[in-house]
């Protein structure tokens, strides 16, 4: 079974700009969550998207939005990019289901805003 | 809302000796609390959990035990080995398969030769 897919891995952007981040859960799994990993910070919870819905969602602000497809496939965005956005954004899926627990992660996307 | 304090930092233990690391949590109603580890340049990953209904949960070398009334839930690693060295992080939710995490800022565990 394949594992979480994330694209792209790497980008550059610079301030001002908005991107555009990609998820592939595993297969059959309905709910894709968002977090964002800085050092120092840990891992900081987004959004989560189950059956096309958000779910749940963090205390980041409006420049952070996402939306996932009938496919569970999800997607990310961050407009009006600053420095302070530059970061590991990690992608996780579950089945959605309870007790289920465990976010399958994905490799992530690092970007860096310049 | 929820936060996750995690300590130590850093910690360097001697390969064959034991490792603890301890979290805190603010929310009474938290109720699971998974721990992660990430291997340099890997992802993150499931290595044990436990529910706010059990007080300790072993898995081979590695035990997780929590203590509600205090608030606070430990990881022990017991015989460490070079392969532990990673950065593990603590977290905690208020219903278990509840996607939304509350992560510790993590501790970096180095095992010495």
């Amino acid at each position: 079974k394949a594992g979480v897919t994330q694209t792209p891995r790497y980008l550059i952007k610079t301030r001002g700009q908005q991107v555009t981040l990609s998820c592939s859960p595993i297969s059959g799994h309905r709910s894709v969550s968002w977090y964002q990993q800085t050092p120092g910070q840990g891992l900081q919870f987004l959004f989560e998207y189950f059956s096309e819905t958000q779910r749940n969602k963090g205390n980041f602000p409006g420049r952070f939005s996402g939306r996932q497809f009938s496919n569970s496939r999800s997607e990310m965005n961050v407009s009006t990019l600053e420095l302070g956005d530059s970061a590991l954004y990690l992608c996780a899926s579950t089945s959605g289901r309870t007790n289920t627990g465990e976010l399958f992660f994905g490799e992530g996307s690092r970007l860096t805003v310049l | 809302g929820e936060n996750v304090e995690q300590h130590p930092s850093t910690l360097s233990v001697q390969e064959g000796d034991s490792a603890v690391i301890k979290c805190t949590y603010s929310d009474s109603a938290s109720n699971y609390f998974p721990w992660y580890k990430q291997e340099l340049g890997k992802r993150p990953q499931l290595i044990i959990d436990i529910r706010s209904n059990v007080g300790e949960k072993k898995d081979q070398r590695i035990a997780v035990t929590l203590n509600k009334t205090a608030k606070h839930f430990s990881l022990h690693i017991t015989e460490t080995q070079p392969e532990d060295s990673a950065v593990y992080f603590c977290a905690a939710s208020m219903n278990f398969g509840n996607e939304k995490l509350t992560f510790g800022t993590g501790t970096r565990l180095t095992i010495i030769p």
